[in-house]
């Protein structure tokens, strides 16, 4: 079953606009991690957060997270057209059950331009 | 530096052929990761590897599934035999030490699979 759910499936946006991305997981983790997808090609990590962080910035990106309502967001300000992309999330378990990290699903993001 | 690399990058093929999918991960990681993807199901692991030993592969669907990492620059998935309902895309990453939360992974840009 999927840990991460993402939200929204889909999301277009003008270029130059804010883009909000939200992953909701069921069990307790240690860390989340966001990661891109561009059409054809492999996940590229962008950022990790522990579980003890509230909030966590990288250049554009923004990632905040809350394991009381197990949810964390991305948000992508001034977006460009390079940034359409897919989305995922990827926790870990912490709660003893299997190792490794598991995906949802991700948000598709398209930027027009 | 070099990414993980993944070959062949497309393989079609009929349905009951073997099928055998390839995997360098970059030099230095410890931890190596097989995924697959499909619309329907999303990303699922199917087994990972530390220092060449398999440690859980709870995710590999059927006995038709195995893999191998006979040193650590190099792994295989095979299918035998291949049928349909395994046409995705498969993916190889691989992490350095802990991978397995606290450690970024590094993917190669996968194998397209069709089964006809």
């Amino acid at each position: 079953s999927q840990q991460g759910e993402e939200d929204p499936q889909a999301l277009s946006i003008q270029e130059g606009e804010n883009a909000t991305m939200n992953c909701s997981y069921k069990t307790s983790i240690n860390n989340l991690q966001w990661y891109r997808q561009n059409s054809g090609r492999g996940l590229v990590h962008l950022i990790l957060i522990r579980s003890n962080e509230r909030e966590k910035h990288s250049g554009r990106l923004r990632v905040t997270l809350d394991t009381s309502k197990k949810s964390s967001s991305l948000l992508i300000t001034a977006s460009r057209a390079a940034d359409t992309a897919s989305y995922f999330c990827a926790t870990d378990n912490s709660g003893g059950g299997a190792d490794g990290l598991t995906f949802g699903k991700g948000t598709h993001l398209i930027i027009q331009p | 530096d070099a990414g993980v690399i993944q070959s062949p990058r497309h393989e079609v093929t009929e349905m009951g052929q073997e099928v055998t999918l390839r995997c360098k991960p970059i030099s230095g990681h410890d931890y190596l990761f097989w995924y697959r993807q499909t619309m329907m199901r999303g990303l699922e692991l199917l087994i990972y590897f530390n220092n060449n030993v398999p440690i859980d592969d709870s995710g590999m669907p059927e006995d038709r599934f195995s893999a191998k990492m006979p040193n650590a620059s190099f792994s295989t998935l095979k299918i035998q035999p291949s049928e349909p309902r395994d046409s995705a895309v498969y993916f190889c990453a691989s992490s350095l030490t802990r991978g397995l939360g606290d450690q970024p992974q590094h993917f190669g840009d996968g194998t397209r699979l069709s089964i006809l």
